[in-house]
C-alpha cells in the first residue's frame, strides 16, 4: 500500500535559521503531494501543494519540489520565525484510488528567539 | 463561508460503551472524510464519503465502527463498544469534489479518552 515518511522531530531552531523537513513517499501512479500544518491549539490546514512531477508548492515562504527520481518532497523554508513553530505532516492523495489519501506522522518544530 | 463543524469536541467513555460523533462539512462538498489521529501518529483514513456513498473503508474496523452520511449532507461515526486502543482524535475533513488534487478542510476534531 501507500505509505509516507517523515523526519522524526522534534526540530528545533532558531529564529532566521534555515529549514528542511524531510518527506518521502511510496505510491502507485502519479499522486499528489500535499504538506499541512497545524498550529498550536488550531486544526490541520493545507500549507502547499503540488500535483505533479517537478511542480514547486510554495506558499508563506515555504517551499517543496515534487521529485519523482527520488519520491520525495521535502519542505524547506530560507528563514523561519517563531510563529512557524507548528506540527508539519506531508501527505499523498492517490489519483489511481479515488483521492485515498495517507499522512505521515508529522514532525514537530519549534523556533526559538 | 463556515467552516467544517464537529462535534461534541471532548468525549470521555468507559470501554464497552458506545459513542457517537458528529460531523457538518463545508455548504457544497461532495467529499467527505473520517479520520482517526493517534497521539504521536498522522492521521489515518477510516472511511472517505463522495455525496452518500462509500468510496472507500478499507481501514474502518467495521466490526465496532460504523458511518453514514445520510443525504449526501452531514455524516454520523460510531463506535459501539469501545476499546481502550480507540483513545484519539477523530477528524473530519472535506474537498468539494473527488479529492484527487484538491485541498482537504478539517474540521478541530473529537478528543475521544476510553477508560
Amino acid at each position: 500500500g501507500n505509505s509516507v515518511t517523515q523526519m522524526e522531530g522534534p526540530v528545533t531552531l532558531s529564529e532566521e535559521a534555515f529549514l528542511t523537513i524531510n518527506c518521502t513517499y511510496t505510491a502507485t501512479g502519479y499522486p499528489s503531494l500535499f504538506w499541512y500544518v497545524q498550529y498550536p491549539g488550531e486544526g490541520l490546514q493545507l500549507l502547499l501543494k503540488a500535483t505533479k512531477a517537478d511542480d514547486k508548492g510554495s506558499n508563506k515562504g515555504f517551499e517543496a519540489t515534487y521529485r519523482k527520481e527520488t519520491t520525495s518532497f521535502h519542505l524547506e523554508k530560507g528563514s523561519v520565525q517563531v510563529s512557524d513553530s507548528a506540527v508539519y505532516f506531508c501527505a499523498l492523495s492517490d489519483n489511481t484510488n479515488a483521492g485515498k489519501s495517507t499522512f505521515g506522522d508529522g514532525t514537530t518544530l519549534t523556533v526559538k528567539p | 463561508e463556515a467552516g467544517v463543524a464537529q462535534s461534541p469536541r471532548y468525549k470521555i467513555i468507559e470501554k464497552r460503551q458506545s459513542v457517537a460523533f458528529w460531523c457538518n462539512p463545508i455548504s457544497g462538498h461532495a467529499t467527505l472524510y473520517w479520520y482517526q489521529q493517534i497521539l504521536g501518529q498522522g492521521p489515518k483514513l477510516l472511511i472517505q464519503f463522495q455525496n452518500n456513498g462509500v468510496v472507500d473503508d478499507s481501514q474502518l474496523p467495521k466490526d465496532r465502527f460504523s458511518a453514514e452520511r445520510l443525504k449526501g449532507v452531514d455524516s454520523t461515526l460510531k463506535i459501539q463498544p469501545a476499546k481502550l486502543e480507540d483513545s484519539a482524535v477523530y477528524l473530519c475533513a472535506s474537498t468539494p469534489l473527488a479529492g484527487l488534487t484538491d485541498t482537504q478542510y478539517f474540521g478541530p476534531g473529537t478528543r475521544l479518552t476510553v477508560l
